[in-house]
């Protein structure tokens, strides 16, 4: 049980295109999602958290006109980096959570973002 | 600022052998706290949750967990070289927010 499906697993495009990722939770229903980003050697960073039907919440630094994120259902969030360019190319990993705050948070898979 | 430590490694252990991560975390109403392992270029995957004082056993793998020294351990015993890979001590603060270590890298030579 808690799969959670990221999609698409690699992104390689021109500076200046829109990416949108997409994760979904395939046997449960996450009121909670989180979006990470990880550079090599790095731990994960926090971007923001969305919950479902609700604005989401940025941590600080992060662009939310840069990163938009859309929770339109229990089950999907996506993230569309708008207008990327080469410093946004990182590790993009989503997490989902079906209850409260002590559940664990369940990964997709991750997206490998390549600007050119 | 919230924080939690892990030594980034290599831990390196014999096959077979027990590797003994350890963490410690900074606030001390943490109540939840996961460990998930992650392969070079991969998510991360969960491998325990504690949330009580004591040990908590789930097949080679144990957790502890002392709240009073702040201090949150995973034991990997009969260690396999398909253990290899980052663990991420991962600590949930009054925020909602999962706060991960910056992870140690286990290395189990054949």
């Amino acid at each position: 049980g808690a799969v959670v499906s990221q999609h698409p697993s690699r992104v390689i495009c021109k500076s200046g295109t829109s990416v949108k990722i997409e994760c979904r939770s395939l046997d449960f229903q996450a009121t909670t999602m989180f979006w990470y980003r990880q550079f090599p050697k790095q731990s994960l960073m926090l971007m923001a958290t969305s919950n479902e039907g609700s604005k989401a919440t940025y941590e600080q630094g992060v662009e939310k006109d840069k990163f938009l994120i859309n929770h339109a259902s229990l089950t999907l969030s996506t993230l569309t980096v708008t207008s990327a360019h080469p410093e946004d190319s990182s590790f993009y990993i989503c997490s989902a959570r079906g209850g409260g705050t002590d559940q664990p948070q369940h990964f997709g898979d991750g997206t490998r973002l390549s600007i050119l | 600022q919230k924080e939690v430590e892990q030594n980034s490694g290599p831990l390196s252990v014999p096959e077979g052998a027990i590797a003994s991560l350890n963490c410690t975390y900074s606030d001390r109403g943490s109540q939840s706290f996961f460990w998930y392992r992650q392969y070079s270029g991969k998510s991360p995957e969960l491998i325990m949750s504690i949330y009580s004082n004591g040990d908590k056993e789930d097949g080679r793998f144990t957790a502890q967990l002392n709240k009073a020294s702040q201090y949150v351990s995973l034991l990997i015993r009969d260690s396999q070289p398909s253990d290899s890979a980052t663990y991420l001590c991962a600590v949930v603060y009054n925020t909602d927010k999962l706060i991960f270590g910056t992870g140690t890298r286990l290395q189990v030579f054949p």
